[in-house]
């Protein structure tokens, strides 16, 4: 069946460097990749997406691209900050239908 | 206010004792959808919803049921709890596509944590 993989698992980086998180999808019908931010004891929350006919999109310190050719979708969030500090899900959704396919998550911890 | 609310937050309960989480959002989205939480796995989809009498499985439907007989509701059914269903539940909705057979962003419920013992 459809699934993601995300990488790394977890991930430290000190106050002010830059983070990168990785999926892989395996269907290749997927159009449409959103990230998700889930603070400690709170429901997730959309930070960005992306739709399988721009290969990049930004807003502020955060930036989501894909490589369609690859399969794969990335997360960059500059100049981190203590608040960064979450665990993110990638997801992939195949067009035609509404089955979102999540990653299985990456705990960032951003050291002041 | 614009918002997914469910209920009950916090429930523990015994094998095999029905129970029903309830879903509700008021922003007249279409789309509607049920996740679980477990440690490790992520969030993978139960059911959603297109829109009313519109139901369809996601990932690990099994022993859940739902129903959406209104727009703003979407209630998640367990007929016969069993523990490997202990597990922190959302709920989503979004407005449904934004172009052909498009998703859209989804709005998070706050969560319903359930123990079956």
């Amino acid at each position: 069946g459809e699934n993601v993989e995300q990488h790394p698992s977890t991930l430290s980086v000190q106050e002010g460097d830059s983070a990168v998180i990785k999926c892989t999808y395996s269907d290749s019908a997927s159009n449409y990749f959103p990230w998700y931010k889930q603070e400690l004891g709170k429901r997730p929350q959309l930070i960005i997406d992306i739709r399988s006919n721009v290969g990049e999109k930004k807003d502020q310190r955060i930036a989501v691209t894909l490589n369609k050719t690859a399969k794969h979708f990335s997360l960059h969030i500059t100049e981190t900050q203590p608040e960064d500090s979450a665990v993110y899900f990638c997801a992939a959704v195949p067009a035609g239908t509404y089955k979102y396919i999540f990653g299985t998550g990456t705990r960032l911890k951003v050291l002041a | 206010e614009a918002q997914v609310t469910q209920n009950p937050r916090y429930l523990i309960t015994v094998t095999g004792k029905k129970l029903t989480v309830t879903c509700s959002q008021n922003m007249n989205h279409e789309y509607m959808s049920w996740y679980r939480q477990d440690p490790g796995l992520g969030l993978r989809q139960i059911y959603y919803s297109m829109n009313v009498e519109v139901t369809d499985k996601g990932d690990v439907p099994e022993g859940y049921k739902v129903s959406r007989k209104e727009k703003r509701n979407f209630p998640l059914i367990l007929e016969s709890p069993s523990p490997n269903q202990t597990s922190l539940y959302f709920c989503a909705s979004s407005f449904g596509p934004s172009g052909p057979y498009e998703a859209d962003t989804q709005y998070f419920g706050p969560g319903t944590r359930l123990t079956v013992l």
